[in-house]
């Protein structure tokens, strides 16, 4: 069982828009900063969004994050069917002294 | 561009041990910590540990307390993760990423990691 609670999957049509929530505790997500990272199947993670709300060179202003109090979120507009992928939060534990993740959230874009 | 290449695949009987590398480029290899993780086959992503090639400093995952050990050589800017004891539950995929402040970017491709008696 993972430490940050993600919903295992989401689903929308092509150009709307999806939220993928990940809920932690004050030892992670209420006090260090949370990424979320893209997994297409087959593939390594890519880092989409680090320090809550903050977008690598290149992740295109379609996705956002945001982060309130021991939760954060992940935003995605327009969605297309190249998004389909495995999704992961992720953070620092202060408690555990370990890396946390999300047990991942699968969005299909129907 | 910043680049993290992993080795090959392995398979490996239980109890064996494993040593999976990873080679930077593109950046000073003694800036950033490097992080492992894994993911079995379906499952989600299960950090391993981290370690700093500067300091010298490493700290690994309670689970993996006594199993894993991570080296590195700053000369030919390579991480290694070594697993002894393997069991078929250590079946997965072993990644390698370089953590700057508080995030995995970029992450390797992946060594698969197959035991099996």
């Amino acid at each position: 069982q993972s430490v940050l609670t993600q919903p295992p999957s989401v689903s929308a049509a092509p150009g709307q828009k999806v939220t993928i929530s990940c809920s932690g505790s004050s030892s992670n997500i209420g006090n260090n900063y949370v990424s979320w990272y893209q997994q297409v199947p087959g593939t390594a993670p890519k880092l989409l969004i680090y320090e809550n709300n903050k977008r690598p060179s290149g992740i295109p202003d379609r996705f956002s994050g945001s982060k309130s109090g021991t939760a954060a979120t992940l935003g995605i507009t327009g969605l297309q069917t190249g998004d389909e992928a495995d999704y992961y939060c992720g953070t620092w534990d202060s408690s555990l002294s370990a890396v946390v993740f999300g047990g991942g959230t699968k969005l299909t874009v129907l | 561009q910043v680049q993290l290449v992993q080795s090959g695949a392995e398979v490996k009987k239980p109890g064996a041990s494993v040593k999976v590398s990873c080679k930077a480029s593109g950046y000073t290899f003694t800036t950033y910590d490097i992080n492992w993780v894994r993911q079995a086959t379906g499952q989600g992503l299960e950090w391993m540990g981290w370690m700093n090639p500067n300091t010298g400093n490493t700290g690994y995952a309670q689970k993996f307390q006594g199993r894993v050990t991570m080296t590195w050589n700053t000369s030919i800017s390579t991480a290694y993760m070594e697993l002894s004891s393997l069991r078929s539950e250590d079946t997965a995929v072993y990644y390698c990423a370089r953590n700057v402040v508080d995030r995995l970017d970029p992450w390797g491709q992946g060594t698969l990691v197959t035991v099996s008696s």
